[in-house]
Formats: C-alpha cells, sequence, structure tokens
C-alpha cells in the first residue's frame, strides 16, 4: 500500500535555485494539500486542490507554485529557493475536499536552503 | 493571537500514568475537531475525531467544549509506545477540508 509518496526524502539548495517537490497518491483521493512545519509553528498549509485542474492558496503560499494536472500528483514548486524556506515539507491528501476525511500524510521531504 | 493553541510540554509521565492535554481554539464557528499523533521526525498521522458528546477509543477520551471553546485528550495506563508529539486539529468553516494544527505537545513516557 503506497499511499502518498513525497520524493525526495532529504534536498539542499542553495539561495536562489528552484527545484520541484514531487507528491503522488494511489487511493484516489481528490483533496490534496502542501503544508510545512516549522519549529514552534506548526503544520501551516501552503497550498490546496479539491480536485484535478483546481488549486487554491493556503496561509503561507507565497514563493510556491502548484499544478493538479491528474487526480493522482500535486507537484510543489520553489521559483527562486530562499534560506525562510528551510522547513520539512509534508503532502497530504484526503478522501474528499468536504467533510471531515482524515488526512493522509507522506513521509516528508526535509528542505534546507543555505 | 495563535488560532489553535496547545502547550508544548513536555510531559513526561511514567508507565501506567494517566495523562490530559488541552488545547484551545480561538474562531468559535470551529466545525471539527481531531488530535494527530506525529512520533519524531515522522509524518503526522490521525488518532480520533472529536465529536460533541464526546467519545472513546480504548485508552484514548476526546472531548470538546464549545463554550470554552477547548478540546482534551485523556491517555490512560499511558504506554511507552505513547511518547511521541500529540497535535490539536481544528477545521474551521467553509467547504474544503483545511485543516489548522496546533504546535503540538510532546510526550515521553518513561519507563
Amino acid at each position: 500500500n503506497a499511499g502518498v509518496t513525497q520524493t525526495p526524502k532529504f534536498q539542499v539548495l542553495k539561495t536562489g535555485q528552484s527545484m520541484t517537490l514531487q507528491c503522488a497518491q494511489d487511493m484516489n483521493h481528490e483533496y490534496m494539500s502542501w503544508y510545512r512545519q516549522d519549529p514552534g509553528m506548526g503544520l501551516r498549509l501552503i497550498h490546496y486542490s479539491v480536485g484535478a485542474g483546481i488549486t487554491d492558496q493556503g496561509e503561507v503560499p507565497n514563493g510556491y507554485n502548484v499544478s493538479r494536472s491528474t487526480t493522482e500528483d500535486f507537484p510543489l514548486r520553489l521559483l527562486s529557493a530562499a534560506p525562510s524556506q528551510t522547513s520539512v515539507y509534508f503532502c497530504a491528501s484526503s478522501y474528499s475536499g468536504t467533510g471531515n476525511s482524515p488526512l493522509h500524510f507522506g513521509n516528508g521531504t526535509r528542505l534546507t536552503v543555505t | 493571537r495563535k488560532e489553535v493553541e496547545q502547550d508544548p510540554g513536555p510531559f513526561n509521565v511514567p508507565e501506567g500514568a494517566t495523562v490530559a492535554f488541552n488545547c484551545t481554539y480561538s474562531n468559535s464557528a470551529s466545525q471539527s475537531f481531531f488530535w494527530y499523533r506525529q512520533d519524531c521526525r515522522k509524518e503526522p498521522k490521525l488518532l480520533m475525531s472529536v465529536y460533541s458528546s464526546g467519545n472513546e477509543d480504548g485508552r484514548f477520551t476526546a472531548q470538546l467544549n464549545r463554550a470554552s471553546q477547548y478540546i482534551s485528550l485523556l491517555i490512560r495506563d499511558s504506554k511507552l509506545s505513547d511518547s511521541a508529539t500529540y497535535l490539536c486539529v481544528v477545521k474551521n468553516g467553509g467547504a474544503t477540508n483545511k485543516l489548522i494544527f496546533g504546535t503540538g505537545t510532546l510526550l515521553a513516557v518513561q519507563p
């Protein structure tokens, strides 16, 4: 059971570089989202999607882009990495974008920007 | 003020102890409430939903107090394997499944 798969697990970038964090789920979930987790801040929502072709901003969207061309994939792009984007990133999905469907998280990507 | 506030702990308790965590939320229109568990350097996982009438799952009991805007989690007969960070999670109004996470309470169960 793959569930939610994130790659890479670890990444080091230099300031100004761009990269894409991959997220894929095999549970046919409609809702997908990206969170970042920083010490003392809790998980904060970056972007989310309620279905293929639909994305919206969360609490901290600046510096990140997303797209949802298929139900399965929801990549997160860092356009020009900054040290403030050093964090642990989690992709999460749920069956539905409404109601109380539980979120299923990927294993996380630990990103360091120097 | 944070939307969801928790005591960060750590709570150091011996095996077999009963421990309780509280969490307060600021939005009186919040609709749904959850406890997630996060092990060190792992992803969060749903522990239990919190219902208005309170609910129990084995050694875990969750309660909601809408008037005072707090939720609680009680763990009885603590096990070493309960050591983790417990995240209080709130869903506000709106159609989408946007969850707001507290910063978590660290529990360390000692042998």
